[in-house]
């Protein structure tokens, strides 16, 4: 399973764009890379998962060089309600007799007025 | 749909006594997980579940047991209980076809003293 490093903290302000870089150096070929989001006292919650290139949805974007062993997650106009944890995951999907998901420590994003 | 939802949501046990953690999710996922975390810490996973009947280990099974009788329940039993289980638990489930899109119940704060 592909280990991730990321940054454990991050401080920006309300209205910034916010990059979390997350490093991936031995991820493998089946393996694609999801972000998620953690509030204090609750569960993760998905925000995106990618491949290769550029991903976008509602809430964020996912870039990933063609290396694949980095990608970033961009917040735009960050408000004081994402202030949370973000988790890079590296992983193939889960078959039986495979294991899951691994979480690492994540990155602490705090968001200042 | 209420999603995924754990029962209890706090506990206190004292060393040696045993508990079930109940969650029940009513998304019709076949694949169901069981989470810790630890303070500080990131989530690593204890059990999980491909369908009705078929329980697998993962990064921490010692000292639980899982069971997964029908597809939407998918209760964690924990037996002689020790200082060493106080965290949050957390119960997740996703489909076959979102294989990284897992959805996380609210937790079960467990303490052992």
């Amino acid at each position: 399973l592909a280990k991730t490093t990321q940054p454990i903290s991050m401080d920006s302000y309300e209205g910034q764009e916010v990059n979390i870089t997350c490093s991936h150096n031995n991820i493998a070929t089946n393996d694609y890379i999801t972000w998620y989001q953690q509030f204090p006292s609750q569960g993760p919650r998905f925000i995106i998962q990618g491949y290769k290139t550029k991903v976008t949805n509602e809430v964020a974007s996912l870039f990933i060089p063609a290396d694949r062993k980095s990608s970033t997650l961009s917040l735009p106009r960050v408000s004081l309600s994402d202030t949370a944890v973000y988790y890079c995951l590296v992983g193939a999907p889960l078959r039986t007799g495979r294991r899951a998901l691994t979480f690492g420590s994540g990155t602490r994003l705090q968001v200042q007025p | 749909n209420a999603g995924v939802t754990q029962t209890p949501k706090f506990r206190i046990l004292k060393i040696g006594q045993s508990m079930t953690l109940q969650c029940t999710q009513d998304m019709n996922h076949n694949y169901m997980y069981w989470y810790r975390q630890d303070p500080g810490m990131g989530l690593k996973l204890i059990y999980y579940s491909v369908g009705a009947g078929i329980t697998d280990k993962g990064e921490v099974p010692n000292g639980y047991n899982v069971s997964r009788s029908t597809t939407e329940d998918f209760p964690l039993r924990l037996e002689l209980a020790a200082p060493s289980q106080t965290s949050v638990y957390f119960c997740a489930s996703n489909s076959g076809q979102a294989p990284y899109e897992q959805y996380f119940g609210p937790g079960t704060r467990l303490t052992v003293t």
